[in-house]
């Protein structure tokens, strides 16, 4: 049974790097599919972008933060990281990695989530 | 950019079937998704392809897509069904989630 498990920082300044690690036990992170979705406080849930590994990393990425996020695996550690510069308040949320529920397909469900991790944005 | 509208909230009796709808333009093209979301919890995964349940999921969580409306459907609502829950396509390269319906057990 794969399980997800976020880790870093909880406390963010504004204008600086967001970086969170997502590690996966339980099963490989290649031939799957892997994202990373945040839910800010009492509101709904936004997908930030996905990364594939199969030899190489191809990511694909939310229009709306495409400018400011970076999604990177290191496979030798099972896991999978996400990094949004120049955060601000807004980026404020509980950020989730999650697995897509089949095996190599970029466009199925999101079938595996982890517990999440919360990130203030504050001076 | 796309869209998908939930309903803010339903309420259902205890026994009762509970519809969830899901709007946006030419859904029906697209596979939808349900997550079941509880207080301080992840989201969890109850249909995806429109219509399939994840193992586990009990049978009474079913789901259609037609037109431009998704709907989940919980048959004989039971009190432990009380969630948020969530619809989710891909628009194009783009995963989209609808804003997210409260589901209250009365």
């Amino acid at each position: 049974q794969v399980q997800l498990q976020e880790s870093g920082p909880g406390l963010v300044k504004p204008s600086e790097t967001l970086s969170l690690t997502c590690t996966v036990s339980g099963g490989s992170i290649s031939s799957y599919y892997w994202s990373w979705i945040r839910q800010p406080p009492g509101k709904g849930l936004e997908w930030l972008g996905y990364i594939y590994y199969s030899g190489s990393g191809s990511t694909n990425y939310n229009p709306s933060l495409k400018s400011r996020i970076t999604i990177s695996v290191d496979t030798s550690k099972n896991q999978f990281s996400l990094k949004v510069n120049f955060v601000t308040a807004a980026d404020t949320a509980v950020y989730y990695c999650a697995r897509a529920h089949t095996a190599a397909d970029p466009f199925d469900a999101f079938g595996v989530w982890g517990q999440g991790t919360m990130v203030t944005v504050s001076s | 950019s796309y869209e998908l509208t939930q309903p803010p909230s339903v309420s259902v009796s205890p026994g009762q079937t509970a519809s969830i709808t899901c709007s946006g333009d030419k859904l029906g093209n697209k596979y939808a998704s349900w997550y079941q979301q509880k207080p301080g919890q992840s989201p969890l995964l109850v249909i995806y392809q429109d219509t399939k349940r994840p193992s586990g999921i009990p049978e009474r969580f079913s789901g259609s897509n037609s037109g431009n409306t998704a709907t989940l459907t919980i048959s004989g609502t039971q009190a432990i069904d009380e969630a948020d829950y969530y619809c989710q396509a891909w628009d194009s390269t783009t995963a989209v989630f609808g804003g997210g319906t409260q589901l209250t057990v009365l």
